[in-house]
C-alpha cells in the first residue's frame, strides 16, 4: 500500500462550490504539506503543518484552508472554487526539522474548476 | 530569497546517449538540494539529494549530480538514457525548516 494517499484522484467541480481534498499517510511523520502544480511553475506551497496543533500558510494560501485532523490526516479545502484553482494538487510528508529530510509525495489530485 | 532555475524546459535525447539537466540556484544559506522525478500520472519520487557531504551525489537509476558552489549549480546527469527515463524532473532547494523551493521542471524526452 502507498505510504501517502490522496482522495479523490480526479475531481471536476463548478465555480463557487466548496470542495475538500484529503491526504492520509502511514509513514508516521509529523510534518505534512499541500502543494499545487501548474505547468512551468513547479510546485508551490499552499499550507504546511509541523504537528497537529501547528498550521502555517505557505506561498499561495489565499482561497484555501486546511485541517489537520490527526497526525496522519491533512485536508485541503477550497471554500469557493474558482477556475484559476484548476491544477494538480500534491500532499507531502516529512520527518524531523533539520532541513535535509526527504519529502514524500502522494500521487496527486487533478482538479478542474469549470 | 532563494530561487531555483532549471535552464531547459524540454530536453530531448536518443536512447543510449548522455543526459544533462541543468539547475542553478540562489540561496542565502548553505542549501540542501534535491532532484525529483515525476512520471506521467504519478507523484514525485526522490532521485538524489545533496546535504553538504560529498559534492558528487549518486542517486537511483544511474543518475548523479554534482554540487558546485562557485557556479551555484546542481546539474543532473546520466551516462546513458533509457526509454523509461522519459519524465519530468524537478530541481528543489531546501533552505531551512524543510521549506522547499521548486524549479519550473524539465521534461525529458527519450527517442528510440
Amino acid at each position: 500500500d502507498a505510504d501517502v494517499t490522496q482522495t479523490p484522484r480526479n475531481r471536476i467541480t463548478k465555480t463557487g462550490k466548496r470542495i475538500m481534498l484529503e491526504c492520509s499517510q502511514t509513514k508516521g511523520h509529523d510534518r505534512m504539506y499541500w502543494y499545487r502544480q501548474d505547468p512551468g511553475l513547479g510546485l508551490r506551497l499552499i499550507y504546511y503543518s509541523f504537528d497537529v496543533k501547528d498550521i502555517n500558510k505557505g506561498e499561495i494560501s489565499d482561497g484555501y484552508s486546511v485541517s489537520r485532523q490527526a497526525q496522519a490526516k491533512f485536508s485541503l479545502s477550497l471554500e469557493s472554487a474558482i477556475p484559476n484553482q484548476t491544477a494538480l494538487y500534491f500532499c507531502a510528508t516529512s520527518a524531523g526539522r533539520s532541513g535535509q529530510e526527504t519529502q514524500y509525495f502522494g500521487p496527486g489530485t487533478r482538479l478542474l474548476v469549470l | 530569497a532563494q530561487s531555483v532555475t532549471q535552464l531547459d524546459s524540454h530536453v530531448s535525447v536518443s536512447e543510449g546517449t548522455p543526459v544533462l539537466l541543468r539547475c542553478n540556484y540562489s540561496s542565502s544559506y548553505s542549501p540542501s538540494l534535491f532532484w525529483y522525478v515525476q512520471h506521467p500520472n504519478k507523484g514525485l519520487q526522490l532521485l538524489l539529494k545533496y546535504t553538504s557531504a560529498a559534492t558528487l551525489v549518486k542517486g537511483i537509476n544511474g543518475f548523479e549530480a554534482e554540487f558546485k558552489k562557485s557556479e551555484t549549480s546542481f546539474h543532473l546527469t546520466k551516462p546513458s538514457a533509457h526509454m523509461s527515463d522519459a519524465a519530468e524532473y524537478f530541481c528543489v532547494l531546501n533552505n531551512a525548516g524543510n521549506m522547499l523551493t521548486f524549479g519550473g521542471g524539465t521534461r525529458l524526452m527519450v527517442k528510440p
